[in-house]
This record gives structure tokens, sequence and C-alpha cells, in this order.
């Protein structure tokens, strides 16, 4: 089944501890991103990789990283979590970043609460 | 900066009823956009893309316009069922950009 996947779902850390959000498609998906989503402030895009080792940084990257080593996993890392990053996280993934046709499909979300 | 907007905010209405969702984007320079449906808790399911060259299209009983030139683009869903009730978003790709802008949706409830 086509899918992109995410762990943990549900993470409850501490300030400063460092952690990772795993992500992974098996479409062989080229373009991969993450989104973190808000109330009221509705989704918004954190970083995004166009392929292997290529990655960029979308609205709110501050605070985030991440690593493209290979092609189906895109790990965000929170070197120093703040409360301010509480919130939902999703991975997203698409065939090849063309902007007229390509078509995201989301992971099921990561909702993390930062202490 | 691309603005993406959804009215309304939140709807409700009975069953059988055919509803629109209206999305609205402030720069008409778009390569696509996109609806997706988000159930509580769950994770975003593309329904529609319309890329900048077409006008509309449909999937069973949804169907999706585009009008760039007014900034416009409509969700029609007929006989609405209980089970639409849900979270629609849509996301604008535009200037060039991989970073998509979504709107913050249109919360449906549809009741029996």
């Amino acid at each position: 089944e086509a899918q992109v996947t995410q762990n943990p779902r549900y993470l409850i850390t501490v300030t400063g501890k460092k952690l990772t959000v795993t992500c992974s498609q098996n479409m062989n998906h080229e373009y991969m991103s993450w989104y973190r989503q808000d109330p009221g402030l509705g989704l918004r895009q954190i970083y995004y990789s166009m392929n292997v080792e290529v990655t960029d940084k979308g609205d709110v990257p501050e605070g985030y990283k991440v690593s493209r080593k290979e092609k189906r996993n895109f790990p965000l890392i929170l070197e120093s979590p703040s409360p301010n990053q509480t919130s939902l996280y999703f991975c997203a993934s698409s065939s090849s970043g063309d902007l007229n046709t390509d078509t995201q499909y989301f992971g099921p979300g990561t909702r993390l609460t930062v202490l | 900066k691309q603005e993406v907007t959804q009215i309304p905010a939140a709807l409700s209405v009975p069953e059988g009823e055919n509803l629109v969702l209206n999305c609205s984007f402030t720069d008409s320079a778009i390569y696509n956009l996109q609806w997706f449906r988000q159930d509580p808790g769950k994770g975003l399911t593309s329904l529609l893309l319309i890329q900048s060259s077409q006008r509309e299209q449909t999937s069973g009983r949804l169907n999706a316009s585009l009008d760039k030139s007014s900034g416009r683009s409509t969700l029609y869903i007929a006989a609405s069922q209980p089970g639409d009730s849900a979270t629609y978003l849509c996301a604008v790709r535009s200037g060039g950009s991989y970073i998509p802008t979504f709107g913050r949706g249109t919360s449906l409830i549809v009741h029996p």
C-alpha cells in the first residue's frame, strides 16, 4: 500500500531534550516536506527536500533540522525543543515536485508536546 | 506574498444538501490548487488537484472549479452525507515556490 509513515504518532518531552521524528514513504517520491499545524495559523511548511542531499527552508524553519540521506526517509530533528514547538506535525511527499501537476500525500501526523 | 482564505470557517448542514465551500487567493499567478480533507486527529487526504490551465475537476460527488482571474476556487459537494463531515483545506502553489500556501479550512458537519 502506498503510504507515508511517521513515528512516533504521539510524543511528550521536556524542553531541551533532543528528539527526532521519522518520516518514510514507499512511493519512490523525490519531493518530501514537513509541516506544522497550529490552531488559528493553519499548516505551515518547515522544510522541504527536492531529492537526496537537497533540502531547503520553508516558511518556519527556525529550531528545526532535516536530513535526506536516502530517498525514502526525511527525518525532522529538534535539537533543543521548546514549548512553542508544541504542535501537530505532518510529513508529506510527492512524485517530482512538478509545480503544475504534483499531488502531495500526507502522513498521519505526530502530535508533539514540549513541557 | 500569497494569502489563501476559506469561507465559511464552519458549516453545518442536514444530510442530502448540496453545498459549496469557497477558497480565495490573492495572487492569481498560481501553478495549481489542491483541495484536501482532514478528519479529526488525522492527516490530509488529497481530494482534487486543479492545474492552472484547467477550469474544473470532478471526482464522484465532488466538483472543484478554478477561476484564476478572480482568485477563487469552489468545492461543490453533491448530496452531502454524514461521512463527509471533516475539515476541508485548499492549498495553492504559486510564484515558482515549492512552498504551498494553505487556507485555514472549512469545518463541515453533515447531520443525519
